[in-house]
């Protein structure tokens, strides 16, 4: 199975702060990599797919970058909706695998 | 709109069959791959497998356990894992997989909190 590891595993913040969080994979991946929010007690729910492509309805100021094994979730601008855990998932090869979340909370 | 909702009992004793069905509004299930996703407590998710209209395909971690399976007369589908252990307490979803553009699960159930305990 391919690994995700995601660091930080949790960072504080402020509103207005722009946070950026990294997920290394244990293989190549191209660009198979999502990126997920999840509140406490709700469902995770997908910002971005193909490493930096914007799922529809999310705002602009979520954006992914990288390919290969090194990949970036960056949120400028940090609203009080944004405090969340963020979790990084790989569909380059199945099993699809998650990476153990990135808790963003309030400084 | 899609829309999924999980069913099924919230606690299941060691030994025992976990059975959960999702039931799906907005879209076919003939149509798109369907997932089932659970997250033990304060861990990340864990993809156990996935079904579409033909064919299925399961996390080896799983050890053969799962077995995943559509109607499409009722537009849902189950997911069956037998001989669960307090290992497989965790909150489960189903989501829907968009298998035309990099297979990203797009829509997720609200999920459902199973327990494995006597």
């Amino acid at each position: 199975d391919i690994q995700m590891t995601q660091s930080p595993s949790s960072v504080s913040a402020s509103v207005g702060d722009r946070v950026t969080i990294t997920c290394r994979a244990s293989q190549g991946l191209s660009r198979w990599l999502a990126w997920y929010q999840q509140r406490p007690g709700t469902a995770p729910k997908l910002l971005i797919y193909a490493a930096s492509s914007l799922q529809s309805g999310v705002p602009s100021r979520f954006s992914g970058s990288g390919s290969g094994t090194d990949f970036t979730l960056t949120i400028n601008s940090l609203q009080p909706e944004d405090f969340a855990t963020y979790y990084c998932q790989q569909a380059n090869s199945f099993p699809w695998t998650f990476g153990q979340g990135t808790k963003v909370d309030f400084k | 709109q899609v829309q999924l909702q999980e069913s099924g009992p919230g606690l299941v004793k060691p030994s025992e069959t976990l059975s959960l069905t999702c039931s799906v509004s907005g879209e076919s299930i003939s149509a798109y791959y369907w997932s089932w996703i659970r997250q033990p407590p304060g861990k990340g998710p864990e993809c156990i497998g996935y079904f579409y209209y033909g064919g299925n395909t399961y996390n080896p971690s799983l050890r053969s356990r799962a077995t995943i399976s559509g109607d499409t007369s009722k537009n849902q589908f189950s997911l069956k894992l037998t001989s669960v252990t307090a290992a497989d307490t965790a909150v489960y979803y189903c989501a829907r997989i968009d298998s035309t553009s990099w297979y990203k699960f797009d829509y997720w159930g609200q999920g459902a909190l199973v327990t494995v305990s006597s």
